[in-house]
């Protein structure tokens, strides 16, 4: 399997516009996270979804921004109207459920830039 | 809810080093305890873990043992090297009251000096 895989690695754009982020997860996983990673706050937890089903969305900071899962190979994090504080590396997560101590297995992230 | 708290960095040694990154934790039910790293322009990546009291997690020289009693999750190693510069992460899942959720701390920064 590639791993998780994140599209686009790079993201510039510019305030008001409307930007998507898109996580392929590892095939047969069936969590996905989303974390947003800042210097000032870490890595912050925005929503997880279990068997395509959001789960948890309390770390999602604001109604700008809102997360799909339509099915089990695919998730998109949107942002409308995007801000320039939405500046920060977005990560995606997969996870294969089973048992305790199961390895999350991260994406590359999208350097998101909001000008 | 459930949080990881893990000492500020960063955190500047010299090789071969005594490092502890300390974390510690609060969460209901029984959480899985991790240490992941992540190493410029990367994704997290599993360094070690454990998941039930007085486990000791292991790998590449590093070691973390759950302590439930003091909710901790130390992360140490007796001698690093110029190539664990890097950003070490303390984080749980828990398979309790919030079934699924995996929090990290904050994160700590380590460079290694020649």
């Amino acid at each position: 399997d590639a791993g998780v895989i994140q599209s686009p690695r790079h993201e510039v754009t510019e305030m008001g516009q409307e930007v998507t982020l898109r996580c392929k997860p590892i095939s047969g996983h069936d969590y996905l996270f989303w974390y947003r990673q800042t210097m000032m706050r870490g890595l912050e937890l925005l929503i997880y979804f279990n068997n395509n089903v959001p789960i948890d969305d309390s770390g999602m900071p604001e109604d700008r921004f809102s997360a799909k899962m339509p099915n089990a190979s695919f998730s998109t994090l949107k942002i409308q109207p995007s801000e320039p504080r939405d500046s920060a590396v977005y990560f995606c997560a997969s996870i294969n459920g089973g048992g305790l101590g199961t390895e999350a297995f991260f994406g590359q992230g999208t350097r998101l830039t909001v000008v | 809810g459930d949080s990881v708290t893990q000492m500020e960095g960063p955190v500047t040694l010299s090789e071969e080093a005594f490092l502890t990154i300390n974390c510690t934790y609060t969460a209901t039910g029984y959480p899985s305890l991790f240490w992941y790293v992540q190493y410029p322009g990367e994704g997290l990546q599993l360094l070690l873990k454990a998941t039930k009291a007085d486990d000791k997690g292991s790998n590449k020289g590093f070691e973390a043992t759950y302590r439930k009693e003091t909710t901790s999750f130390h992360l140490e190693k007796g001698s690093v090297q110029v190539s664990d510069s890097a950003v070490y992460f303390c984080a749980l899942m828990n398979y309790g009251g919030s079934q699924g959720n995996l929090i990290f701390g904050k994160g700590t920064k380590l460079s290694v000096k020649p």
